[in-house]
């Protein structure tokens, strides 16, 4: 199965600066099947980006996927304070279907 | 809107069963699948399997194959997952999740449901 590796395991911003995402795939994820997940405190995940770059109804631009191959990263381009969540990868292109571990997101 | 909503947590024996019902509203049943996921105490989410809302075909991970059952209830946009031979390392938040394909699990997930907790003791 695909292992998906996400870094930093922890960010800490100021509203206004970037954030920049990583997950890395044991082997290459096919045709960009890559999709990426916000949790906040007491919520079930919401799908924020799918097909490795498109936006999910309602999420905001400042949200963007990008990647292939083996290599993903979700940017947001100015957090806000909103934005304090867990974020998590998934790669949907090979079965079985495997979730990164997170990365925790604090806005200070 | 689209809303899944599932049954109450449950506590279980070891060698138990358990079902989890997820109900669905907000959108046509048959055009999506269901998966089913869990999350253990200080583990990662897990993709227990798929079923298709079309037509029940399903896909079972490895690690359940034994153990699992999916099933659904298009009269009334409902689906259900039936755990077996219940173990501690079961105990975990299960969550069902409409799949963006009808026709294979490799698919991305929205929305979740709420998540059900079954606690499993010896």
């Amino acid at each position: 199965e695909i292992v998906l590796t996400q870094s930093p395991g922890t960010l800490s911003l100021s509203p206004g600066e970037r954030a920049t995402l990583s997950c890395r795939a044991s082997q290459h994820v096919t045709s960009g099947f890559f999709a990426w997940y916000q949790q906040k405190p007491g919520q079930a995940p919401g799908l924020l980006i799918y097909g490795a770059s498109s936006r999910a109804t309602g999420i905001p631009d400042r949200f963007t996927g990008s990647g292939s191959g083996t290599d993903f990263t979700l940017t947001i381009s100015r957090v806000e304070p909103e934005d304090s969540a867990v974020y998590f990868c998934q790669q949907y292109g090979s079965s079985p279907v495997t979730f990164g571990r997170g990365t925790k997101l604090d806005i200070k | 809107q689209v809303q899944l909503v599932q049954s109450g947590g449950e506590m279980k024996k070891s060698g138990a069963s358990v079902r989890v019902s997820c109900k669905t509203s907000g959108y046509t049943f048959t055009r999506y699948g269901i998966s089913w996921l869990r999350r253990a105490p200080g583990q990662g989410l897990e993709w227990m399997g798929w079923i298709s809302g079309h037509n029940g075909n399903t896909k079972y991970a490895q690690n359940f194959q034994d153990r699992v059952t999916m099933t659904t209830d298009t009269s009334t946009g409902t689906a259900y997952m039936e755990l077996r031979s219940l173990r501690s390392d079961d105990t975990a938040v299960y969550f069902c999740v409409r799949a963006s394909s009808t026709w294979s699990e490799y698919s991305w997930f929205d929305p979740w449901g709420q998540g059900t907790l079954v606690t499993v003791s010896s």
